[in-house]
């Protein structure tokens, strides 16, 4: 099956910077699509993007298709975007199998 | 209003208990869903259903069983509870089995002692 890594694991940030986390995918996909599980274990669907760009305030994200590959861009970041982000994808050549394949996050805490 | 709901959202338990973990969503889906999460924060699918019919069925043990009333509740009851099965299990729902985006419940929390 497809596999989903990303990186960093880990991600330490000042209030107020930016950071970009990555999602590699082994294989073509058809769902792309990015989570923020808060401190409080709430898993909160932040960009469904098979490819192309999107943008919802301070967070956007990129999934370069062709090459295997999706970027979250967090700017300006607050303490309240600290929790673990996942990314989750699908591959075309799935067949029947319809789930989706979730990577093993990355853990951001943004200090004051 | 809550989309995605699950209750309980704690549940604590002897080894060997049966169990059962309720959710409902209200948006109207066709398609619910059964995820754990381990210590490690991992997810993995358990179970999908379509309008009430069982699509996707991970290996599971077999004491783990999920039924669906409608395409708007989706129970997960787990016989005989093992130390192992601690962990947190998510329910969640999409528009389409095709069309995942995918909308998750709260959670609950299952600890086997």
């Amino acid at each position: 099956g497809i596999q989903v890594e990303q990186s960093p694991p880990d991600l330490i940030l000042q209030e107020g910077a930016n950071s970009t986390l990555r999602c590699n995918f082994s294989d073509s996909v058809n769902n792309l699509q990015w989570f923020h599980q808060n401190p409080w274990g709430q898993l909160i669907n932040l960009f469904y993007i098979p490819s192309g760009t999107k943008q919802n305030g301070r967070l956007s994200a990129t999934t370069v298709a062709t090459e295997r590959y999706s970027l979250l861009y967090i700017s300006s970041s607050q303490t309240t975007d600290s929790g673990v982000y996942f990314c989750a994808a699908r591959s075309i050549s799935s067949g029947s199998a319809r789930q989706l394949t979730f990577g093993s996050g990355t853990q951001l805490t943004v200090l004051p | 209003d809550t989309a995605v709901s699950q209750t309980p959202k704690y549940l604590v338990t002897q080894m060997g208990n049966d169990k059962s973990i309720k959710c409902e969503q209200n948006l109207g889906h066709d398609t619910m869903y059964w995820y754990k999460q381990d210590s490690k924060k991992f997810l993995k699918i358990m179970f999908s259903y379509n309008n009430k019919e069982l699509i996707i069925n991970e290996t599971v043990p077999n004491r783990f069983s999920p039924k669906s009333p409608d395409k708007a509740h989706l129970n997960l009851h787990i016989n005989s509870l093992e130390l192992g099965d601690s962990a947190v299990y998510f329910c969640a729902s999409s528009p389409t089995q095709w069309d995942e985006k995918l909308f998750f419940g709260s959670g609950t929390q299952l600890s086997v002692l």
